[in-house]
């Protein structure tokens, strides 16, 4: 089955400990990317990757970072985690075209 | 991608045809316009896209005018389970641009 998958689903963490959410995309795309949904603001691109080794950044991309070594793979990197990145997040990827593939989303508390 | 403008939110009653408009002032020549369904705590997901006319698939409507400057999707018949947040996208998505959804229009469709 065609699919992005993200882990963990639901983090509790707390400020300035370091933390990884993988995610994992079985289509072969190109293209990946991390958005952040926050209540009012809708979702706003962090980072993306047109392909391995290439990444650029998005609206928002302060507090986070990314590596694309394998074109399966995008994680996202949170350093020092503050309360202000308490927020939900996607992982999508898409090849050369118009439709996204979303992953289940995280659930990122941040105390 | 081309900014982008949509109602904030809209109601609307089962059985009955929602549209939504989305004006986009600014699209470029090669831009495509671009629509996605999300479902609370979900990821987006795609629903139609179009260039010009009009294009049908079973789930919408994408009616786009001769001047491309705004496009409506229309949901024929909507039932409850068509609440959702609907998010319009003009652009190229494999052009190496970041994305910007915008916070889409909140539809709440009434018994």
């Amino acid at each position: 089955e065609a699919q992005v998958t993200q882990n963990p689903r639901y983090l509790i963490t707390v400020t300035g400990k370091k933390l990884t959410v993988t995610c994992s995309q079985n289509m072969n795309h190109e293209y990946m990317s991390w958005y952040r949904q926050d209540p009012g603001l809708g979702l706003r691109q962090i980072y993306y990757s047109m392909n391995v080794e290439v990444t650029d950044k998005g609206d928002v991309p302060e507090g986070y970072k990314v590596s694309r070594k394998e074109k399966r793979n995008f994680p996202l990197i949170l350093e020092s985690p503050s309360p202000n990145q308490t927020s939900l997040y996607f992982c999508a990827s898409w090849t050369g075209g118009y439709e996204q593939y979303f992953g289940p989303g995280t659930r990122l508390t941040v105390t | 991608l081309a900014k982008t403008t949509q109602p904030i939110s809209m109601d609307s009653y089962e059985g009955q045809e929602v549209n939504i408009t989305c004006s986009h002032n600014n699209i470029a020549t090669n831009d495509y316009i671009t629509w996605y369904q999300q479902f609370p705590s979900q990821g987006p997901r795609f629903i139609i896209q179009g260039y010009k006319t009009k294009v049908t698939n079973e789930v919408a409507s994408l009616f786009i005018p001769a001047d491309r400057k705004s496009s409506t999707l229309s949901l024929p018949r909507v039932s409850l389970s068509d609440t959702a947040v609907y998010y319009c996208l003009v652009g190229v998505l494999n052009r190496d641009d970041k994305i910007i959804f915008g916070k889409g229009t909140r539809l709440h469709i009434l018994p």
